[in-house]
C-alpha cells in the first residue's frame, strides 16, 4: 500500500457549484479524518470516521458539508453551493485506531479547491 | 477547551546548527498525545514525532527529538544538525476525542 491518496488534487469550480472529493485511506486503517487548511493556517478538523461510522463533526461542517464512508474503506466529501469562503486545501488522514490509544495520522497530498 | 500555541511565525538557521520550534499547549484531559508534522511546500503532511502524556521519557526519531516538559505544559521541537531539505512549515498538533488540534505553525528555512 502506498498510503493515503485523494482525488482530485485540484479543483476549480464556480460558486454556487457542488464538488465532490474522495479519499482512499490505508487499507488496514479504521479510522478516517477530513481536514481543513487555509493558507498560512493549520488544519482544521470537519469529521472522523470509525470504520462506516461518523463520530465525529465540527460545528465547522455547515448543513452544506456532507461525510460518508460507505463501506469503512473509502471516504466522500461532498460541498454542495460552494461560496468563495469554501477555497482551501482539504486533508484526508487516516489511523490504525484499534484501542483507546494515540496514534499518528497519516496524510494524503491534500485536494486543493479554488471556487470562483 | 484545548489549544495549542506556536509563537514563532518564521525562522532562519544556518545549516548544520540544532534548531527548537516551540510548542505549548492546553488541554484538561489527564492523557493526551502531542504530535509533530512537517510539511513542505509540495503541501503533504508528514508525521515526525509523537509524544504521550504518560511516557516518562522524551521521545525520539532520527535527528528529531521532543523536549516534553509536562509542568509547563510545553512540547518543543528540537532538529539536530539541520539540512537544507528541512526547510518546510511544522506544525505542534495534540489529539483530543480522537481529532488532532493544531497549532499555526512556524515556517524554517535553512540558510546554506
Amino acid at each position: 500500500d502506498t498510503g493515503v491518496s485523494q482525488d482530485p488534487r485540484h479543483k476549480i469550480t464556480k460558486r454556487g457549484q457542488n464538488v465532490t472529493f474522495r479519499c482512499d485511506p490505508i487499507s488496514e486503517h479504521n479510522r478516517l479524518y477530513w481536514y481543513r487548511q487555509t493558507l498560512g493556517q493549520g488544519p482544521e478538523f470537519l469529521t472522523y470516521f470509525q470504520n462506516e461510522a461518523q463520530l465525529e463533526k465540527s460545528r465547522l461542517l455547515s448543513d452544506r458539508f456532507s461525510a460518508e464512508r460507505p463501506k469503512g474503506s473509502f471516504s466522500t466529501l461532498e460541498i454542495q453551493r460552494t461560496e468563495q469562503g469554501d477555497s482551501a486545501m482539504y486533508l484526508c488522514a487516516s489511523s490504525p485506531g484499534l484501542a483507546e490509544t494515540s496514534y499518528e495520522q497519516y496524510f494524503g497530498p491534500g485536494t486543493r479547491l479554488t471556487v470562483t | 477547551a484545548q489549544k495549542i500555541t506556536q509563537t514563532q511565525p518564521g525562522m532562519f538557521v544556518q545549516e548544520k546548527e540544532a534548531v527548537t520550534l516551540d510548542c505549548t499547549y492546553d488541554t484538561s484531559d489527564p492523557s493526551y498525545g502531542l504530535f509533530w508534522y512537517k510539511q513542505p511546500s509540495s503541501g503533504e503532511m508528514i508525521f515526525l514525532i509523537y509524544q504521550g502524556s504518560y511516557d516518562q521519557q522524551n521521545a525520539t526519531e532520527g535527528r528529531y527529538s521532543l523536549n516534553f516538559q509536562k509542568a509547563r505544559k510545553s512540547a518543543n521541537l528540537v532538529i539536530s544538525a539541520s539540512q537544507l531539505g528541512d526547510s518546510a512549515m511544522y506544525f505542534c498538533a495534540m489529539d483530543s476525542n480522537y481529532q488532532l488540534i493544531w497549532g499555526a505553525g512556524t515556517k524554517l528555512i535553512i540558510k546554506p
